[in-house]
């Protein structure tokens, strides 16, 4: 049983730059969520995905921002021109779907990205 | 909207000793469901606990324990007999439409031998 994979691990890059980082869900899993935390806070959300469809965008999610799940099964998060305020861990979580109550989220290590 | 609160920023014991985390939240939702993780120092945040807003019913893990009270809208989190090993920060999340967490912003625990 795999866990959530996330590729890189760790990105540094200038600032204006764009970057893009990678989530793989438990296989099994149709539910994909992006969550940004920075030192010393609590994960928030950003976006989730069912599937292919994005059901749901946090306003913390400026134009910058993109994310897809083209297949329904890996995802990408794209933040264009980065900024100082990028500056964080980028979280990628997993559930399935359950007929009723919500299956608890699985987290993967994180990419941490870091803005000079 | 949601929130969580987690009052207790850092906490630490001696080994052995008991402690409780403590968790408030706010929602106007009658159906929602409570969560707490633990993120070790290696940064990956692993499920501990879900719990439904209709179930009281308090609950044991091993030397882990959670106490929940609607009344107080209040999650709390007991480990007994604690150990090195559980040093981690430990967040209480909230989530109401099947979708995003709302997590509070964690209590660092530390235990020292």
């Amino acid at each position: 049983d795999t866990g959530v994979s996330q590729n890189p691990r760790h990105k540094i890059t200038k600032r204006g730059q764009n970057v893009t980082f990678r989530c793989d869900p438990i296989s099994e899993h149709n539910r994909l969520y992006w969550y940004r935390q920075t030192l010393g806070q609590g994960p928030e959300f950003l976006t989730y995905f069912q599937n292919e469809a994005q059901l749901e965008k946090s306003r913390l999610l400026s134009d910058r921002f993109s994310a897809e799940r083209p297949k329904g099964s890996f995802s990408t998060l794209e933040i264009q021109r980065t900024e100082q305020g990028d500056s964080a861990m980028y979280l990628c979580a997993s559930s399935p779907t359950a007929p009723t109550g919500n299956q608890p989220q699985h987290f993967g290590d994180g990419t941490r990205l870091s803005i000079l | 909207a949601q929130k969580v609160t987690q009052a207790q920023t850092e906490i630490s014991v001696v080994e052995k000793e008991d402690v409780t985390l403590d968790c408030v939240y706010e929602t106007r939702d009658t159906t929602y469901y409570l969560f707490w993780y633990k993120q070790p120092p290696s940064g990956e945040l692993v499920f501990l606990i879900r719990r439904n807003s209709f179930d009281e019913q308090n609950e044991i893990s091993g030397r882990y324990s959670w106490n929940f009270q609607k009344s107080t809208s209040s999650f709390n989190f007991t480990i007994t007999a604690s150990q090195v090993v559980d040093s981690a920060v430990y967040f209480c999340a909230l989530s109401v439409s099947g979708s995003r967490l709302t997590f509070g912003e964690g209590t660092q625990l530390t235990v020292n031998p």
